[in-house]
């Protein structure tokens, strides 16, 4: 098992390019979800998804967007970068079954690191 | 809505010294509780999870943390500190109807020799 990977490691965008994040998992988990990672703030949710075809919003979703049209995988779009956007950027995911000891636990991804100039 | 507060965003231990890291809670219902940890430049690995079966929960690396009801807390220690637990450490927590993690802002372990 992979678990989960996110592509690219790297990003360097000028402000109002558009760009996405890919993040993919071979763990046959439902649920999935984006996260950024700013220093002195934890880890906050951007958007998530309960299975194909459904996303929602989490806590800071304006300027992003997302789609899941296979359970496998999650990518995230920037429509138009802005400096404000500059993160690290991680995608999880879960199984949505509480089996003994599940607890919807999440594995992440190993990140990547968006710079916007 | 869940929420998390880490007290100390720094911590400076010596080698072989207790490591206490700590963590506040705030749900209307008793949650789910995680501690994950963040090595240099890599992702979030799971140290330990509290699902309400015993209150005392071990983790690997020789962590554990202790969950208490009346104190909303789910405080995450080790008995010696290696200078290989040197890592960003989160507290996060999810409502048991829910996936949805909320994370604290990060405890940073820095180990002295």
């Amino acid at each position: 098992n992979a678990g989960v990977t996110q592509t690219p490691k790297f990003q360097v965008l000028k402000t109002g390019q558009s760009m996405t994040l890919q993040c993919a998992q071979d763990m046959n988990h439902e649920y999935m979800s984006w996260y950024r990672q700013d220093p002195g703030m934890g880890l906050r949710l951007i958007h998530y998804s309960v299975g194909a075809g459904i996303t929602d919003q989490g806590e800071v979703p304006n300027g992003y967007n997302v789609s899941r049209s296979t359970t496998e995988d999650f990518p995230l779009r920037l429509l138009s970068a802005a400096p404000s956007q500059t993160s690290v950027y991680f995608c999880a995911s879960s199984s949505t079954l509480l089996a003994s000891g599940n607890s919807y636990e999440q594995y992440f991804g190993p990140g990547t690191r968006l710079t916007v100039t | 809505a869940q929420s998390v507060t880490q007290l100390g965003s720094h911590v400076s231990v010596s080698e072989g010294a207790l490591v206490l890291l700590r963590c506040n809670y705030s749900s209307s219902v008793p949650p789910y509780l995680f501690w994950y940890v963040q090595y240099p430049n890599q992702g979030l690995q799971l140290l330990l999870k509290y699902t309400s079966a015993a209150t005392l929960v071990k983790g690997i690396n020789g962590f554990e943390a202790e969950f208490k009801k009346s104190e909303t807390s789910f405080h995450l220690t080790k008995p010696s500190a290696h200078m290989s637990d040197a890592a960003e450490y989160f507290c996060a927590v999810s409502a048991r109807s829910d996936y949805k993690l909320s994370f604290g802002a990060g405890t940073t372990v820095t180990v002295r020799a």
